[in-house]
């Protein structure tokens, strides 16, 4: 079968490596999705969204995949650099409801 | 532009006083959120306004209540806080339409309750 990548509450890389960020989400409804970054002390900030009619949404530096079928969605920052440690939530939400973030991720970057 | 301003940025409270943290947009936007996020874990909806005069709650209305004074401002209100209430607060605003919520926050009040 296909492998869905693992959420996992830290990851560390290495500054100019590429970081690949996973969230499952649970609602099958759910038709738009967004990623946010939080720096510390700060609120959530908007990073890239996706409909659910797209499988894949580029931005700057940032790359955003949703596969529907296994109900996954990651977030793929090229050349990771300091500036990118967060931490990173997926939200979801349907037309008629109100955004459920997921657990989040705590990305570290190493000089 | 200030976006979504909060106040207060810190707050300490004994049980049993009550308080409001205050928000405001200045984006126009329509409907206008509070989350609470405890450590460790995502933000979780507390009470939501879709639109001027219109409030419901969310996932963890409990202990809360809220108003939306107008367009801009939406107050939430600890009536008889308690030691579970210790957490970090963000208001958050957005311009739903087409089934897109695009949040944007203010910077959170951290607050916590002996």
């Amino acid at each position: 079968g296909e492998s869905v990548g693992l959420h996992l509450p830290t990851l560390s890389v290495q500054e100019g490596d590429n970081s690949i960020i996973n969230c499952a989400y649970s609602n099958s409804a759910s038709d738009y999705f967004i990623w946010y970054k939080q720096e510390s002390g700060k609120g959530p900030q908007f990073i890239i969204d996706i409909r659910s009619n797209m499988d894949k949404r580029q931005g700057q530096r940032v790359t955003v995949l949703l596969n529907k079928t296994v109900k996954h969605l990651s977030l793929q920052i090229a050349a990771t650099q300091p500036g990118d440690s967060a931490v990173y939530f997926c939200a979801e939400n349907t037309n008629a409801g109100k955004s459920t973030f997921g657990d989040g991720t705590t990305l570290t970057v190493k000089p | 532009n200030a976006g979504v301003t909060q106040t207060p940025k810190f707050q300490v409270l004994k049980t049993g006083q009550s308080m409001t943290l205050q928000c405001a947009q200045d984006m126009n936007h329509n409907s206008m959120y509070w989350y609470r996020q405890d450590p460790g874990m995502g933000l979780r909806l507390i009470y939501y306004s879709a639109s001027e005069g219109t409030t419901d709650k969310g996932e963890v209305p409990n202990g809360y209540n809220v108003s939306r004074l107008n367009k801009r401002e939406f107050s939430l209100r600890l009536e008889s806080a308690a030691p579970s209430q210790t957490s970090v607060y963000f208001c958050a605003s957005s311009e739903r339409g087409g089934g897109v919520e695009k949040l944007f926050f203010g910077s959170g009040t951290q607050l916590s309750v002996l």
